[in-house]
Protein backbone atom coordinates (compact mmCIF):
# COMPACT_ATOMS: atom_id res chain seq x y z
CA UNK A 1 0.00 0.00 0.00
CA UNK A 2 1.51 3.34 -1.31
CA UNK A 3 -0.43 5.83 0.67
CA UNK A 4 0.54 9.22 -0.51
CA UNK A 5 2.97 9.83 -2.84
CA UNK A 6 4.66 13.31 -3.94
CA UNK A 7 7.13 13.95 -6.91
CA UNK A 8 9.60 15.24 -7.11
CA UNK A 9 11.13 14.95 -3.86
CA UNK A 10 13.45 18.16 -4.54
CA UNK A 11 13.40 20.77 -7.51
CA UNK A 12 14.58 23.90 -8.48
CA UNK A 13 13.58 26.34 -10.34
CA UNK A 14 14.50 30.12 -12.06
CA UNK A 15 12.32 33.26 -11.17
CA UNK A 16 9.29 33.17 -13.60
CA UNK A 17 9.46 29.23 -14.83
CA UNK A 18 6.18 26.95 -14.18
CA UNK A 19 6.21 23.74 -12.87
CA UNK A 20 3.42 21.02 -11.35
CA UNK A 21 4.03 19.10 -8.46
CA UNK A 22 2.17 15.59 -8.08
CA UNK A 23 0.60 14.12 -5.67
CA UNK A 24 -1.37 10.74 -6.30
CA UNK A 25 -2.90 8.62 -3.39
CA UNK A 26 -4.42 4.99 -3.35
CA UNK A 27 -6.67 4.93 -0.56
CA UNK A 28 -9.54 6.28 -2.96
CA UNK A 29 -10.03 8.99 -0.28
CA UNK A 30 -12.56 12.12 -0.97
CA UNK A 31 -10.56 14.40 0.57
CA UNK A 32 -6.66 16.22 -0.82
CA UNK A 33 -4.91 18.64 0.45
CA UNK A 34 -1.50 21.07 -0.55
CA UNK A 35 0.22 23.00 2.32
CA UNK A 36 3.21 24.91 2.38
CA UNK A 37 6.19 24.41 5.35
CA UNK A 38 8.47 27.58 5.43
CA UNK A 39 11.35 26.85 7.85
CA UNK A 40 10.18 26.84 11.35
CA UNK A 41 6.36 27.51 11.32
CA UNK A 42 3.15 24.55 11.15
CA UNK A 43 2.17 23.86 7.62
CA UNK A 44 -0.33 26.09 6.12
CA UNK A 45 -3.00 25.02 3.48
CA UNK A 46 -2.61 26.08 0.24
CA UNK A 47 -5.49 24.36 -1.69
CA UNK A 48 -7.76 21.29 -1.41
CA UNK A 49 -10.34 19.32 -2.85
CA UNK A 50 -13.81 17.15 -1.74
CA UNK A 51 -13.66 15.26 -4.44
CA UNK A 52 -13.69 14.82 -8.22
CA UNK A 53 -14.27 18.25 -9.43
CA UNK A 54 -14.26 20.15 -6.80
CA UNK A 55 -11.21 22.79 -5.30
CA UNK A 56 -11.28 25.63 -3.28
CA UNK A 57 -8.91 27.65 -1.56
CA UNK A 58 -7.27 27.60 1.39
CA UNK A 59 -4.96 29.72 4.09
CA UNK A 60 -2.18 30.88 1.03
CA UNK A 61 -3.66 30.21 -2.05
CA UNK A 62 -1.72 33.13 -4.51
CA UNK A 63 0.22 31.89 -6.61
CA UNK A 64 -0.77 27.99 -7.14
CA UNK A 65 -3.54 26.45 -9.66
CA UNK A 66 -4.93 23.21 -8.29
CA UNK A 67 -7.32 20.81 -10.44
CA UNK A 68 -8.83 17.42 -9.68
CA UNK A 69 -10.24 15.12 -12.71
CA UNK A 70 -9.41 11.70 -10.82
CA UNK A 71 -9.72 10.77 -7.02
CA UNK A 72 -6.12 9.75 -7.36
CA UNK A 73 -4.45 12.35 -8.18
CA UNK A 74 -4.39 15.94 -7.30
CA UNK A 75 -1.10 18.10 -8.81
CA UNK A 76 -0.25 21.51 -7.53
CA UNK A 77 0.92 24.09 -10.34
CA UNK A 78 3.24 27.32 -9.95
CA UNK A 79 2.72 28.99 -13.22
CA UNK A 80 4.90 31.80 -12.51
CA UNK A 81 7.77 30.79 -9.97
CA UNK A 82 8.76 33.17 -7.11
CA UNK A 83 11.19 33.02 -4.41
CA UNK A 84 9.02 33.42 -1.72
CA UNK A 85 7.34 30.41 -2.78
CA UNK A 86 10.40 28.26 -1.97
CA UNK A 87 9.13 26.12 0.93
CA UNK A 88 8.72 22.27 1.45
CA UNK A 89 4.94 21.58 0.28
CA UNK A 90 2.89 18.49 1.39
CA UNK A 91 0.17 16.72 -0.02
CA UNK A 92 -2.86 15.04 2.25
CA UNK A 93 -5.41 13.00 1.74
CA UNK A 94 -7.98 11.25 3.93
CA UNK A 95 -11.78 10.40 3.88
CA UNK A 96 -14.68 12.85 5.00
CA UNK A 97 -14.67 11.35 8.46
CA UNK A 98 -13.05 12.91 11.39
CA UNK A 99 -12.81 10.17 13.20
CA UNK A 100 -9.76 9.06 11.11
CA UNK A 101 -6.56 9.36 10.43
CA UNK A 102 -4.87 11.74 7.94
CA UNK A 103 -1.82 10.74 5.36
CA UNK A 104 0.48 12.82 4.13
CA UNK A 105 3.33 12.56 1.82
CA UNK A 106 7.03 12.65 2.29
CA UNK A 107 7.40 16.52 0.49
CA UNK A 108 8.72 18.52 -2.11
CA UNK A 109 11.48 20.62 -1.21
CA UNK A 110 10.87 23.61 -3.92
CA UNK A 111 13.95 26.09 -4.00
CA UNK A 112 13.30 29.17 -6.30
CA UNK A 113 16.30 31.34 -7.06
CA UNK B 1 -11.39 28.31 13.39
CA UNK B 2 -10.89 26.14 16.30
CA UNK B 3 -7.63 26.66 18.03
CA UNK B 4 -5.05 24.75 20.02
CA UNK B 5 -2.30 26.14 22.62
CA UNK B 6 0.52 24.23 22.83
CA UNK B 7 4.35 25.05 24.68
CA UNK B 8 7.10 25.35 22.21
CA UNK B 9 9.21 22.76 23.01
CA UNK B 10 9.90 20.24 25.77
CA UNK B 11 12.67 17.77 27.31
CA UNK B 12 12.75 14.12 28.05
CA UNK B 13 15.32 11.81 28.87
CA UNK B 14 15.23 8.67 27.03
CA UNK B 15 12.82 6.04 28.21
CA UNK B 16 11.33 7.94 30.54
CA UNK B 17 7.68 8.93 30.17
CA UNK B 18 6.36 11.47 28.05
CA UNK B 19 3.64 14.48 28.57
CA UNK B 20 2.54 16.63 25.98
CA UNK B 21 -0.15 18.65 27.19
CA UNK B 22 -2.46 20.72 24.71
CA UNK B 23 -5.04 23.41 25.39
CA UNK B 24 -8.17 23.25 23.38
CA UNK B 25 -10.82 26.11 25.83
CA UNK B 26 -13.27 26.23 22.32
CA UNK B 27 -13.32 22.67 21.23
CA UNK B 28 -17.30 22.07 20.57
CA UNK B 29 -18.74 18.89 21.35
CA UNK B 30 -18.36 17.09 18.01
CA UNK B 31 -14.67 17.83 17.34
CA UNK B 32 -12.25 15.55 17.45
CA UNK B 33 -9.00 15.46 19.23
CA UNK B 34 -5.91 14.65 16.86
CA UNK B 35 -2.00 14.51 17.70
CA UNK B 36 0.02 14.28 14.56
CA UNK B 37 3.82 14.34 14.76
CA UNK B 38 7.18 15.05 12.28
CA UNK B 39 10.35 13.57 12.08
CA UNK B 40 13.19 15.71 10.95
CA UNK B 41 12.87 16.33 7.28
CA UNK B 42 9.65 14.18 6.90
CA UNK B 43 6.36 14.46 6.73
CA UNK B 44 3.95 15.07 9.43
CA UNK B 45 2.50 11.18 10.50
CA UNK B 46 -0.75 10.25 12.66
CA UNK B 47 0.08 9.32 16.44
CA UNK B 48 -3.51 9.40 17.97
CA UNK B 49 -6.88 10.79 17.69
CA UNK B 50 -10.02 10.52 20.39
CA UNK B 51 -13.10 12.33 21.18
CA UNK B 52 -14.29 11.95 24.75
CA UNK B 53 -12.83 8.53 26.06
CA UNK B 54 -8.79 8.07 26.64
CA UNK B 55 -7.34 6.22 24.28
CA UNK B 56 -4.18 4.08 23.74
CA UNK B 57 -2.78 2.45 20.75
CA UNK B 58 1.20 1.05 20.07
CA UNK B 59 2.77 4.55 19.49
CA UNK B 60 1.16 6.14 22.56
CA UNK B 61 -2.12 6.88 24.99
CA UNK B 62 -4.39 10.04 24.74
CA UNK B 63 -5.79 11.70 27.98
CA UNK B 64 -8.77 13.65 27.39
CA UNK B 65 -10.20 16.13 30.42
CA UNK B 66 -12.98 15.70 31.29
CA UNK B 67 -14.84 19.03 30.41
CA UNK B 68 -12.43 18.17 26.91
CA UNK B 69 -10.72 21.35 26.83
CA UNK B 70 -7.24 20.54 27.31
CA UNK B 71 -5.70 17.05 26.38
CA UNK B 72 -2.28 15.00 26.90
CA UNK B 73 -0.47 13.24 24.78
CA UNK B 74 1.55 10.57 26.57
CA UNK B 75 4.62 8.86 25.04
CA UNK B 76 5.20 5.96 27.59
CA UNK B 77 8.55 5.41 27.02
CA UNK B 78 10.68 7.95 24.99
CA UNK B 79 13.30 7.22 22.41
CA UNK B 80 15.15 8.77 20.11
CA UNK B 81 13.07 8.58 17.93
CA UNK B 82 10.44 10.05 19.14
CA UNK B 83 12.18 13.10 18.70
CA UNK B 84 9.71 15.70 16.74
CA UNK B 85 7.21 18.17 16.52
CA UNK B 86 3.93 17.31 17.79
CA UNK B 87 0.95 18.84 16.61
CA UNK B 88 -2.33 19.23 18.54
CA UNK B 89 -5.02 18.98 16.05
CA UNK B 90 -8.78 19.51 15.89
CA UNK B 91 -10.89 18.22 13.44
CA UNK B 92 -14.29 19.40 13.16
CA UNK B 93 -17.95 19.38 12.38
CA UNK B 94 -19.30 20.41 8.98
CA UNK B 95 -17.38 21.67 6.02
CA UNK B 96 -14.04 22.53 7.94
CA UNK B 97 -13.98 19.01 8.87
CA UNK B 98 -11.81 17.79 5.93
CA UNK B 99 -9.28 20.47 6.73
CA UNK B 100 -6.02 20.05 9.64
CA UNK B 101 -4.68 23.67 11.12
CA UNK B 102 -1.36 23.49 12.16
CA UNK B 103 -0.23 25.37 14.88
CA UNK B 104 3.53 25.63 15.63
CA UNK B 105 3.48 22.58 17.75
CA UNK B 106 5.62 21.00 20.48
CA UNK B 107 9.59 20.11 20.02
CA UNK B 108 10.35 17.61 21.52
CA UNK B 109 13.79 17.02 22.60
CA UNK B 110 15.08 13.55 23.57
CA UNK B 111 18.15 13.30 25.76
CA UNK B 112 20.24 10.45 25.64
Amino acid sequence: NAGVTQTPKFQVLKTGQSMTLQCAQDMNHEYMSWYRQDPGMGLRLIHYSVGAGITDQGEVPNGYNVSRSTTEDFPLRLLSAAPSQTSVYFCASSSHSKDTEAFFGQGTRLTVV
Amino acid sequence: DAKTTQPNSMESNEEEPVHLPCNHSTISGTDYIHWYRQLPSQGPEYVIHGLTSNVNNRMASLAIAEDRKSSTLILHRATLRDAAVYYCILRVSGAGSYQLTFGKGTKLSVIP
